[in-house]
């Protein structure tokens, strides 16, 4: 069946400083791939997503490249702040298209 | 539009008590999604609607489990003889048909605990 790796967290991170998150996964076919963040107290919000091998998505500044030959789409920020810290799943959409299946999230956490 | 509602927010009930959540889909979406989030957990997928059929139950689905579209708009996830291991958010989320690949549109959860 279909699966998906983090990196566990905590990630404890200055203000400022670059954020990489590893995601890989285990699917048939050809998956889409997503990144959701979940800040406390709420529902997970859609961050950026890809849909085909070598696709870059973005958003807020963050950055994942769908890549098919390992398998991964990381997630990348070059200057957090403060209010990045949520917690981040990875997340694919399998080629029948029926459920999202996610990884077991990492918490990031940005001091001043 | 204000996007997927789930109500309540937050339940606190006895073991052995049953309970019933609500969502609220966007009106337009007619994939509906109910998900399980235990503490420091990755969601789990729990069950799918496509309009008022019930597609897809994972085996994490018991017995005492049951969700319900009845018009294909809301829907209800009801827990029967709760137990402490129930305690988790649940998550509902929705989609529409045309668009799996923008991903889904969560709600806000409703936190379970049971004592």
């Amino acid at each position: 069946g279909n699966s998906v790796t983090q990196m566990e967290g905590p990630v404890t991170l200055s203000e400022e400083a670059f954020l990489t998150i590893n995601c890989t996964y285990t699917a048939t076919g050809y998956p889409s791939l997503f990144w959701y963040v979940q800040y406390p107290g709420e529902g997970l919000q859609l961050l950026l997503k890809a849909t085909k091998a070598d696709d870059k998505g973005s958003n807020k500044g963050f950055e994942a490249t769908y890549r098919k030959e390992t398998t991964s789409f990381h997630l990348e920020k070059g200057s957090v702040q403060v209010s990045d810290s949520a917690v981040y799943f990875c997340a694919l959409l399998g080629a029948a298209g029926n459920k999202l299946t996610f990884g077991g999230g990492t918490r990031v956490l940005v001091k001043p | 539009d204000t996007g997927v509602s789930q109500d309540p927010r937050h339940k606190i009930t006895k073991r052995g008590q049953n309970v019933t959540f609500r969502c609220d889909p966007i009106s337009e979406h007619n994939r509906l999604y109910w998900y399980r989030q235990t503490l420091g957990q990755g969601p789990e997928f729990l069950t799918y609607f496509q309009n008022e059929a019930q597609l897809e139950k994972s085996r994490l689905l018991s017995d005492r489990f049951s969700a319900e579209r009845p018009k294909g708009s809301f829907s209800t996830l009801e827990i029967q003889r709760t137990e402490q291991g129930d305690s988790a958010m649940y998550l509902c989320a929705s989609s529409g048909a045309g668009d799996l690949n923008y991903g889904y549109t969560f709600g806000s959860g409703t936190r379970l605990t049971v004592v």
